[in-house]
């Protein structure tokens, strides 16, 4: 069985100081790893992946995460925050027959103050 | 390219009534999910196709949920009858084939049962 668990279901930065998004991971196999984000009112896109290749992904927006085996991880990070950051975000395993049975950790609202 | 197409984006029925969601996924995505979105929460999946077989069904309510994704491509979510609690927002996302691809989102479509 596969799950994930986010940490923090609210994080809040202010505007030019470094986000920490925590997710922890639970996986049999080699899992892939995503993360997604929502904004009000919009689909989700996704921000990056890990799938086996580099340990440190880099995504858009300045966004990064880093895949830790050892310590079933892969944290979301930003050094700079910015007001448009503010919103929901998804970590996401998935595992399977080509990988794609998606399964999603309860989110984190990431909060940016002025 | 256009991304996933959901219809309609917003749907307000009385409890008791059916109602139906349609999806259309990105041109040659083989895989397509439908997954349910409680407010504050992360998706679930109720249902995964690949082509036109439902390989994941395990969480769809069967008394009340069913779907059907003919020819392998638009795919329909309905539920009959709805019930209060089934008031969320549907999203369908599509994939293509090969090893840790990501899911592309539509926009979902959010029910209200009164």
């Amino acid at each position: 069985a596969q799950s994930v668990t986010q940490l923090d279901s609210h994080v809040s930065v202010s505007e030019g100081t470094p986000v920490l998004l925590r997710c922890n991971y639970s996986s049999s196999y080699s899992p892939s790893l995503f993360w997604y984000v929502q904004h009000p009112n919009k689909g989700l896109q996704l921000l990056l992946k890990y799938t086996s290749a580099a340990t440190l992904v880099k995504g858009i927006n300045g966004f990064e995460a880093e895949f830790k085996k050892s310590e079933t991880s892969f944290h979301l990070t930003k050094p700079s925050a910015h007001m448009s950051d503010a919103a929901e975000y998804f970590c996401v395993v998935s595992m399977g027959t080509g990988r794609r049975a998606l399964t999603f950790g309860s989110g984190t609202r990431l909060q940016v103050q002025p | 390219e256009a991304g996933v197409v959901q219809s309609p984006r917003y749907k307000i029925i009385e409890k008791k009534q059916p109602v139906a969601f349609w999806c259309n996924p990105i041109s040659g995505h083989n895989t397509l999910y439908w997954y349910l979105q409680n407010l504050g929460q992360g998706p679930e999946l109720l249902i995964r196709y690949e082509n036109e077989e439902a390989v994941d069904d395990s969480q769809l309510p069967k008394d009340r949920f069913s779907a059907e994704r003919l020819k392998g491509v638009d795919s329909t979510l309905k539920i009959q009858p709805a019930e209060l609690g089934d008031s969320a927002v549907y999203l369908c996302a599509s994939s293509s084939d090969g090893v840790n691809t990501e899911a592309f989102f539509g926009q979902g479509t959010r029910l209200t049962v009164v």
